[in-house]
């Protein structure tokens, strides 16, 4: 059974930094693509971004509103994902939540859906 | 910028039949951007429902159908029960790798 299981959140204020973790088990996590998907008290879902698997190249892809700030990284020795976020907002506010990526028709190199899905950790940005 | 776009709300009688529908302020949707929905209760975390445009994930009943209807992707729950009532989500794997959420559609079966 997949699990995710994701941890780090807490109360930072703006400008600080914070490191999201996310444990995973259940499946060859390095073989796996993983993204995180944010949502905002009483908002709607939002992808935030991804890293690949090392054999398809590792890279990472960030929204725009990320683009800059935040890091997402991999320790496939210890099956973690994690995400730094830095020079945070108030905007970024929200439940982080860590996913794999499924592929089925796209060939190779690629993805096409969010498929399993850990059950959250809170970051408020406050002063 | 592109924009997903979904129906803020909706509202299906038990037993009825709903289509939710997602939509590209771009242009059409086709199966290329590989639309998938997700389900989301008060409090939990997204369960993902369809994906590759009409395929069912683990364990999701029949009731919940995808398909590609004119220039959207659309779920169609057939037979809605109580416990449908929920946000619904659709996402588009765009071509440039990035992924876009619609804004949800709060579901309402009464």
């Amino acid at each position: 059974e997949v699990q995710l299981v994701e941890s780090g959140g807490g109360l930072v204020e703006p400008g600080g930094s914070l490191r999201l973790s996310c444990a995973a088990s259940g499946f060859t996590f390095s073989h796996a693509w993983m993204s995180w998907v944010r949502q905002a008290p009483g908002k709607g879902l939002e992808w935030v971004g991804r890293i690949k698997s090392k054999p398809d190249g590792g890279t990472t892809d960030y929204a725009a509103p990320v683009r800059g700030r935040f890091t997402i990284s991999r320790d496939d020795s210890k099956s973690m994902l994690f995400l730094q976020m830095s020079s945070l907002k108030t905007d970024d506010t929200a439940v982080y939540f860590c996913t794999t990526e499924g592929r089925l028709t796209c060939g190779v190199g690629c993805a096409e859906f969010l498929s399993d899905w850990g059950q959250g950790t809170l970051v408020t940005v406050s002063a | 910028q592109t924009v997903v776009t979904q129906e803020p709300s909706f509202s299906v009688s038990p037993g009825g039949t709903v289509t939710l529908t997602c939509g590209l302020n771009s242009g059409s949707v086709s199966s290329t951007y590989y639309p998938s929905w997700y389900q989301q209760t008060p409090g939990q975390a997204p369960r993902t429902l369809i994906y590759s445009t009409n395929i069912r994930s683990s364990g999701v009943p029949d009731r919940f159908s995808g398909s590609i209807l004119g220039n959207k992707a659309a779920l169609t729950i057939t037979g809605a029960q109580a416990d449908d009532e929920s946000d619904y989500y659709c996402v588009m794997y765009m071509h440039s790798g990035l992924v876009l959420f619609g804004g949800g559609t709060k579901l309402t079966v009464l």
